[in-house]
């Protein structure tokens, strides 16, 4: 299993700035995945964070918008640039790790960030 | 990844069986089952999964038709902590999940 700890839980942000949102999980992994849930709504994959190279980003999702850094196999950080209203939603971390004694694997989810732009 | 179709909502009695049924008729060979769950505010929670044969685990029963193209999740005795979004995805592993609308359960006393 893995433990993931997302940074901040929750934040009221200006139009205009930035935010940076941390994802830190409690062992090495090596698929990290940045997903967008708008109120309501279900969860959309941004992007996949990847060690040592840029990250890879899904239809209607761009570097600009969405900076990622994944430094090391334990973390990763996401950030919403120039936000505006329409940025509101939550912003999960999630991981893959291989379930023990198969090829298959399981995904953990941290909880979240809840991000409110006014 | 395979598509999946969920009912959009289901209500179950608290304490009775919870059957939440998904199609996923274009499944490859190769593709898992996978059953995940939102509880409001909260992360996606695992619950189980599959290749095949039928699982069970301290959650949740997994039944697979013979064929794979559909599949039930089974919360053998719901309780009100079990209303949450849950999501049917088949996949290979170490593939993003691609999650779908699911099923809104709402467990009523």
């Amino acid at each position: 299993s893995a433990v993931i700890s997302q940074k901040p839980s929750r934040d009221i942000c200006q139009r205009g700035t930035s935010l940076t949102i941390q994802c830190q999980v409690d062992s090495q992994v090596t698929m990290m995945f940045w997903y967008r849930q708008q109120p309501g709504q279900s969860l959309t994959l941004i992007a996949t964070a990847n060690q040592g190279s840029e990250a890879t980003y899904e239809s209607g999702f761009v570097i600009d918008k969405f900076p990622i850094s994944r430094p090391n196999l334990t973390f990763s950080t996401l950030t919403v640039s120039n936000m505006s209203p329409e940025d509101s939603s939550i912003y999960l971390c999630s991981v893959e790790t291989q379930k023990t004694g198969g090829l298959n694997t399981e995904a953990f989810f941290g909880q979240g960030t809840r991000l409110t732009v006014v | 990844d395979a598509k999946t179709t969920q009912p959009p909502s289901m209500d179950c009695a608290e304490g009775r069986a919870a059957n939440l049924p998904c199609n996923h008729s274009t499944i490859s060979g190769n593709e898992y089952v996978y059953w995940y769950r939102q509880i409001h505010s909260q992360g996606p929670q695992y619950i189980i999964h599959g290749l095949k044969n039928n699982e069970t685990n301290e959650m949740a029963s997994l039944i697979i038709t013979e064929d794979r193209k559909s599949s039930t999740l089974i919360l053998p005795h719901a309780t009100l902590r079990d209303t949450a979004v849950y999501y049917c995805i088949v996949r290979r592993g170490y593939q993003k999940v691609t999650f779908g609308t699911g099923t809104k359960l709402q467990v009523i006393p």
